[in-house]
């Protein structure tokens, strides 16, 4: 058990929906980040914050957003849900910034949009 | 743009027949490079970090070493529940960021 939660574990929605995905991270940890993973692009990073504030973004859609509240735990909002956006997203937490800081995953987020 | 290179896609072996396989990367300075271990509908388990050319971890029969462009997590006397997709990953230094940039994996399964 990596102490990562994600909820809920599956979601169907409809194309052109929203939906919002929750992380709570291993305690102790300031730095949460969001990756989608599906069968042909492998594991893409989405976005990072540290405590609260955003870090850092990679591949992620306009129609996404995320934040950290003050508690640490995070969200990620996906709307105008598409077809392609049916993937595994996953929450990881580290430490914080710096040398030694192995991302912690949790057990992801299974998102079907039909 | 930091790039992993994961090989080979997929790798059947019996079981006790030991193999390698390669993580061949290109980032902009190099702060630490990642093994993990992905089992069907989990997230991944981190397995090592590997910061300079030269290193060697080592956790029951894994062993993963790097150099400068490539990195080999080596399987000794596999047991099938070694069967797992293997994910190699690198932290780039510098700009702040923090996420790892990821290879698409090895799929290794041990067969009895």
């Amino acid at each position: 058990d990596s102490g990562v939660t994600q909820t809920p574990k599956h979601l169907i929605t409809a194309t052109g929906q929203r939906v919002t995905l929750r992380c709570s991270p291993r305690s102790g940890d300031l730095s949460v980040y969001w990756y989608q993973q599906s069968l042909d692009q492998g594991l893409q990073f989405l976005i990072q914050y540290y405590n609260g504030e955003e870090r850092a973004k990679g591949n992620i859609l306009e129609r996404f957003s995320a934040q950290q509240f003050p508690d640490l735990h995070s969200e990620l909002n996906l709307s105008s849900l598409e077809l392609g956006d049916s993937a595994l997203y996953f929450c990881a937490s580290s430490v914080g910034t710096g040398r030694s800081s192995p991302l912690h995953f949790g057990n992801g987020t299974r998102l079907t949009v039909t | 743009e930091d790039q992993v290179t994961q090989s080979p896609e997929a790798l059947r072996l019996q079981e006790g027949e030991s193999s390698s396989l390669n993580c061949s990367y290109t980032v902009s300075g190099l702060r630490g490079l990642f093994w993990y271990r992905q089992d069907p509908g989990k997230g991944p388990e981190f397995l090592f970090t590997l910061y300079s050319a030269g290193e060697e971890k080592e956790k029951e029969r894994l062993k993963a070493t790097l150099t400068k462009k490539e990195s080999f997590l080596h399987i000794t006397a596999p047991k099938p529940e070694d069967s797992a997709t293997y994910l190699c990953a690198v932290q780039a230094g510098g700009g702040g960021a923090d996420g790892l940039t990821f290879g698409k994996g090895t799929h290794l399964i041990i067969q009895p």
